[in-house]
């Protein structure tokens, strides 16, 4: 069965400096990997995905992730973080051995940027 | 404007109650979903469906009952059977033939049982 694990359930960072959350799956196949941002009381909103081709994807916001193979990660950065990206991060995998292919998602990266 | 419409946004309800919490796209998917979601867990996939009239059980479907009569609407209910009700419910649809693609999302619904 396929997972997503992130780590750290929070990251704190100061206002211009670099933002990385980490991300990483098992899959028996090569995934489709996605990013998704929440703030507070919402829905999720797509930053980026991967799917095939390039393994730099680059989202909205500033945001990017690369996907590693041979690391099975999928870790998202920005290079200068801004106030208003404070909100908690997904990252998911497509189950692509399942019909129905619902999202699995990992358990979430709290974001705290400071001034 | 095209999207997902989750209602209510707040709800209350005593223990013991079957509530319901509604869905509806006007994005014509074909693949809606909900899911569950609790602090420091992340999200749980609770029902989904591909198509009208058909619908099969996620990880974590006890408690809760849906149907799919029209294509544009995915109901939930949770049922007085569900042992811990509270949480932030989401729908998501996806277009028929996107099977791998990413997943479009309400605004959520949040229920607290009293």
């Amino acid at each position: 069965a396929q997972s997503v694990t992130q780590l750290g359930s929070h990251v704190s960072v100061s206002e211009g400096a670099l933002v990385l959350l980490r991300c990483n799956y098992s899959s028996s196949v090569p995934p489709y990997l996605f990013w998704y941002v929440q703030y507070p009381n919402q829905g999720l909103q797509l930053l980026l995905k991967y799917t095939t081709g390039a393994t730099l994807v680059k989202g909205i916001n500033g945001f990017e992730a690369e996907f590693k193979k041979s690391e099975t990660s999928f870790h998202l950065t920005k290079p200068s973080a801004h106030m208003s990206d404070a909100a908690e991060y997904f990252c998911a995998v497509s189950d692509l051995e399942q019909a129905g292919t619902a999202l699995i998602f990992g358990k979430g990266t709290t974001l705290s940027v400071s001034s | 404007d095209g999207g997902i419409t989750q209602s209510p946004k707040y709800l209350f309800r005593k223990e013991g109650q079957n509530v319901t919490l509604s869905c509806e796209q006007n994005l014509n998917h074909d693949a809606m979903y909900w899911y569950r979601q609790d602090p420091g867990q992340g999200l749980r996939l609770i029902y989904y469906s591909q198509i009208v009239n058909d619908f099969q059980k996620g990880d974590i479907a006890e408690g809760y009952s849906v149907s799919r009569e029209k294509k544009e609407s995915f109901p939930l209910t949770v049922t007085s059977a569900q042992k811990n009700p509270t949480a932030f419910y989401l729908c998501a649809s996806r277009p028929q033939g996107a099977r791998a693609g990413e997943l479009f999302f309400g605004e959520g619904s949040r229920l607290t049982v009293l």
